[in-house]
């Protein structure tokens, strides 16, 4: 088990579906990030937030929309994915930029 | 543009050996240093980091960093079948942007 939570763990949707990958941490920590990887890649990082702002969006298409509620909580909003999508989703935070990161367990994504 | 090198693997150990894992760096100014263990299908779980030259050691892991020669390896003791995965070496990109630079990653296979 690990600190940052994610929901769902599993996630089929079609190419005209919108849906909401969930993110949640009780560490205090102000960094959090979403990261996108393939099999046997390392993690490719897409956005970055830091207090709350979103400070890094690492060229991601428009499809991908991400969300920070509050301190605890990011959100990734999906919709008109393509096929490639298809990967494992990954939150992970930090008490701050450039500190050790956490990952959560992921969300294995299957796009048909 | 940083770099972090990894081999590949896969690096065989029979059960009870040390497992010796390496990764260079090309920053000379990189200052942290991460090591994540990922099992196949998983997330990333953060497992050692270090700052400072000279050895750390928590339980049977040790990470060894020598800033002059620009590497940083895990020594995994008395190596178990349950240490086979695939070991990341990561360090930040620097400037507080957050952004981790990932190696490609280790496999690692404990023989019993």
């Amino acid at each position: 088990d690990t600190e940052v939570t994610q929901t769902p763990k599993h996630l089929v949707m079609g190419m005209t579906n919108k849906k909401s990958l969930k993110c949640e941490q009780h560490m205090g920590h102000r960094a959090m990030y979403w990261y996108k990887q393939k099999a046997k890649k390392p993690p490719e990082l897409m956005f970055v937030y830091s207090y709350e702002k979103l400070s890094i969006n690492e060229s991601v298409p428009s499809r991908f929309s991400p969300e920070c509620p509050n301190s605890s909580l990011l959100n990734l909003h999906l919709h008109a994915l393509q096929p490639e999508d298809s990967a494992l989703y990954l939150c992970a935070s930090s008490h701050d930029r450039d500190q050790p990161q956490h990952f959560g367990d992921g969300t294995r994504l299957s796009i048909l | 543009q940083k770099e972090v090198e990894q081999n590949s693997g896969p690096l065989s150990v029979p059960e009870g050996a040390i497992a010796s894992l390496n990764c260079t760096y090309s920053d000379r100014g990189s200052q942290s240093f991460f090591w994540y263990r990922q099992y196949s299908g998983k997330s990333p779980e953060l497992i050692m980091f270090i700052y400072s030259n000279g050895d750390k050691e928590d339980g049977r892991f040790t990470a060894q960093l020598n800033k002059a020669s620009q590497y940083v390896s895990l020594l995994i003791r008395d190596s178990q079948p349950s240490d086979s995965a695939t070991y990341l070496c990561a360090l930040p990109e620097g400037g507080n942007t957050g952004k981790l630079i990932f190696g490609q990653g280790t496999t690692l296979q404990v023989k019993p």
